[in-house]
């Protein structure tokens, strides 16, 4: 049973440009939730959703930031004109219904020139 | 809103020696999960506490919550070089794993 899976690791984006990291949450799971770390800080939520709907995107920024979860097909959090604050680790976690575990995925690491 | 807070930030311990992190709650917690961030990796799960009092192990790692469920430590005995990396405790307020992270402790093991 592979575990989350995060794709790209690294992404590499200029100024403007858009941004999109891909989920594949556990085989089972229904829930995902991304966090970003930005250098030297700690995980900060940032949206939580099952297939189809948003749960919880109280730690998303207003602007630029989207995220969905198909009925088929990974999560993805899609960043509109990136910009240099952006650079940072992104990462996803999927748990199952009802479950106490989440886990992680290796984390995608967006740099903005 | 909910505030954890870890200490140390940072530890260096001799090998072979036992350690401490202490995670502390501002708020009555739903669970409290501990997990192991090495650099540029993924976090890797140690444990879930959801039970005031509660204590699990895994290898050399024991992590106990408290029975006001707001405080939590993780002690590693005879500390190895693979335990070295980043510590995170993860704050879980409404049943949901929508998770509150700690700054984390970075302990590095020294031969």
């Amino acid at each position: 049973n592979a575990g989350v899976m995060q794709n790209p690791r690294h992404l590499v984006r200029r100024r403007g440009q858009e941004a999109r990291l891909r989920c594949s949450p556990m085989k089972g799971h229904s829930h995902v939730y991304w966090y970003r770390q930005l250098p030297e800080e700690g995980l900060k939520f940032m949206v939580y959703l099952q297939k189809e709907n948003i749960i919880d995107e109280s730690g998303m920024p207003k602007e630029r930031f989207s995220a969905e979860f198909p009925k088929e097909g990974p999560s993805i959090l899609r960043i509109q004109q990136v910009v240099r604050g952006d650079s940072a680790a992104y990462f996803c976690a999927s748990s199952a219904s009802g479950a106490l575990e989440a886990f992680f995925g290796p984390g995608t690491r967006l740099t903005v020139l | 809103s909910q505030e954890l807070e870890q200490s140390p930030q940072s530890l260096i311990v001799q090998e072979g020696k036992n350690l401490t992190i202490n995670c502390t709650s501002s708020k009555t917690l739903y669970g409290l999960y501990w997990y192991k961030q090495k650099y540029g990796e993924g976090l890797i799960f140690l444990m879930m506490l959801q039970k005031g009092g509660e204590e699990k192990s895994h290898e050399k790692i024991t992590a106990k919550l408290d029975e006001k469920k707001q405080q939590s430590s993780l002690h590693i005995t005879a500390s190895q070089p693979s335990h070295a990396g980043i510590y995170l405790c993860g704050a879980d307020n409404f049943g949901n794993e929508k998770l509150t992270f700690g700054t984390g402790t970075r302990l590095t093991i020294i031969p």
